[in-house]
């Protein structure tokens, strides 16, 4: 399967534990993004990267969470001190580099379902 | 800043049934807009997109939607709907900027009845 991997797919754990997500994104894509989704939204922006550069940072971006891409390549999300507020579905997707034509055309993978008892 | 707004959170048709699912969204400048879809355990996938050209674009599956740029919509419609189409439907905005960063509506619900 060459498409975005996420792992682990589901993660229960205890208030003001951390956890870290990690994405792996289709290979040719220089961009990778990371979203989190609750029940009965939309996703909802938290990062980006192109390569190992992270570009932008949505205010929903707690200082408990940081998102890393060190080598351009996969990039890891981890989660400090987690709270039952944080628990969703955190999704990775990735792109195109720009000047393709295909910006916003995002190539998601299945997901990282957090919760926090 | 940018919003996306679906008006419809829960949609049940009948198999053959016609279907128009709405959105409206806020920006006032030059925008990208997309469907994406999301089968019962699947994940998010790309239904169609408007980037510039004809304001009726046709996706997979059958679905179209049009952009009206004076209502700020873009409403997806598909003439005969499937059973198989039962799943969710997000909208999705990006500006025609760089950061290829979409901004999704609530999503809608679509549950077609065999």
């Amino acid at each position: 399967d060459t498409g975005v991997s996420q792992d682990p797919r589901h993660k229960i754990t205890k208030r003001g534990q951390n956890v870290t997500f990690r994405c792996d994104p289709i290979s040719e894509h220089n961009r990778l993004y990371w979203y989190r989704q609750t029940l009965g939204q939309g996703p909802e922006f938290l990062t980006y990267f192109q390569n190992e550069a992270q570009l932008e940072k949505s205010r929903l971006l707690s200082d408990r969470f940081s998102a890393e891409r060190p080598k351009g390549s996969f990039s890891t999300l981890e989660i400090q001190r987690t709270e039952q507020g944080d628990s969703a579905m955190y999704l990775c997707a990735s792109s195109v580099p720009p000047g393709q034509g295909l910006l916003g055309e995002l190539f998601f993978g299945e997901g990282s379902r957090l919760t926090v008892l | 800043a940018q919003s996306v707004s679906q008006h419809n959170h829960h949609v049940i048709l009948s198999e053959a049934a016609s279907l128009e699912l709405g959105c409206n969204y806020s920006y006032g400048g030059t925008v990208n807009l997309f469907w994406y879809v999301q089968y019962p355990g699947q994940h998010l996938q790309l239904l169609l997109k408007y980037f510039s050209g004809d304001p009726l674009v046709k996706g997979i599956k059958g679905f179209e939607a049009e952009f009206i740029k004076s209502k700020f919509s873009f409403n997806l419609r598909k003439p005969s709907v499937q059973w198989s189409d039962t799943a969710e439907y997000f909208c999705a905005v990006t500006n025609s900027g760089n950061t290829g960063k979409l901004i999704f509506g609530q999503g809608t619900t679509l549950q077609v009845k065999p």
